[in-house]
């Protein structure tokens, strides 16, 4: 059974202080892990897809990065506006989504 | 390009009774998937159609059903509501010729169960 765990549950930052989302997973021949963002009262929005250990991706202040056993979003310098809670999810074999719980991340002005 | 649309975004009904929640996919995706949030328990996959045949399910009771349509377009349904069945509902939707297509998500349907 494929599974997700993301830590920390929550985290508080100052605006401009940078820091990093963990993602641990178990799966059965990893396809694809998936990075999303979600704001209260709306659906998943996507961030990014890394296929293979070794891979990074980029947009603005995000950079998502993988590992064979785990996965970081990396938030560089972040603004009140990024404040959302961030999901993370794998797909293997059995080609569903498993989503771990995110970690809801809070940006003080 | 219009996303996924869901209607409608929000339902309140009483334990026993049935629901069917409707979702529109994006525009030339024939692969829609529905899956269940609720704090405890965060994501869970329900079930995935694909050119109108179901082509996953997950470990939900026979109360949870799904279709789709020709055009793509998928409801669920919820027999026999209980109380654990309030949950935001969410549908995706992907091109589904690959098994790793991005799947892009609809605003949900709030179910509250009273």
């Amino acid at each position: 059974e494929d599974q997700v765990t993301q830590s920390p549950e929550a985290l508080r930052l100052q605006e401009g202080e940078s820091s990093s989302l963990n993602c641990s997973y178990t799966v059965s021949g990893l396809r694809g892990l998936f990075w999303y963002r979600q704001d209260p009262g709306k659906g998943p929005e996507f961030l990014f897809t890394l296929y293979s250990a070794g891979e990074e991706k980029e947009k603005e202040r995000l950079k998502a990065t993988l590992t064979k056993k785990e996965s970081f979003l990396h938030i560089t310098a972040p603004k009140p506006e990024d404040s959302a809670t961030y999901l993370c999810a794998v797909q293997g074999d059995y080609s569903t989504l498993t989503f771990g719980k995110g970690t809801m991340l809070l940006v003080s002005p | 390009k219009a996303g996924v649309t869901q209607t409608p975004r929000y339902l309140i009904k009483t334990r026993g009774q049935q629901v069917t929640l409707s979702c529109s996919p994006i525009s030339g995706h024939r692969s829609v998937s529905w899956y269940q949030q609720t704090p405890g328990q965060g994501l869970q996959f329900l079930f995935e159609y694909f050119s109108e045949t179901q082509r996953n399910k997950g470990n939900f009771p026979g109360r949870f059903s799904g279709r789709q349509f020709s055009n793509s377009r998928s409801e669920m349904n919820v027999s026999t509501l209980e109380l654990g069945d309030s949950a935001l509902y969410l549908c995706a939707s992907s091109l589904g010729g690959a098994s790793t297509d991005t799947q892009y998500f609809g605003p949900g349907t709030r179910l509250t169960v009273l």
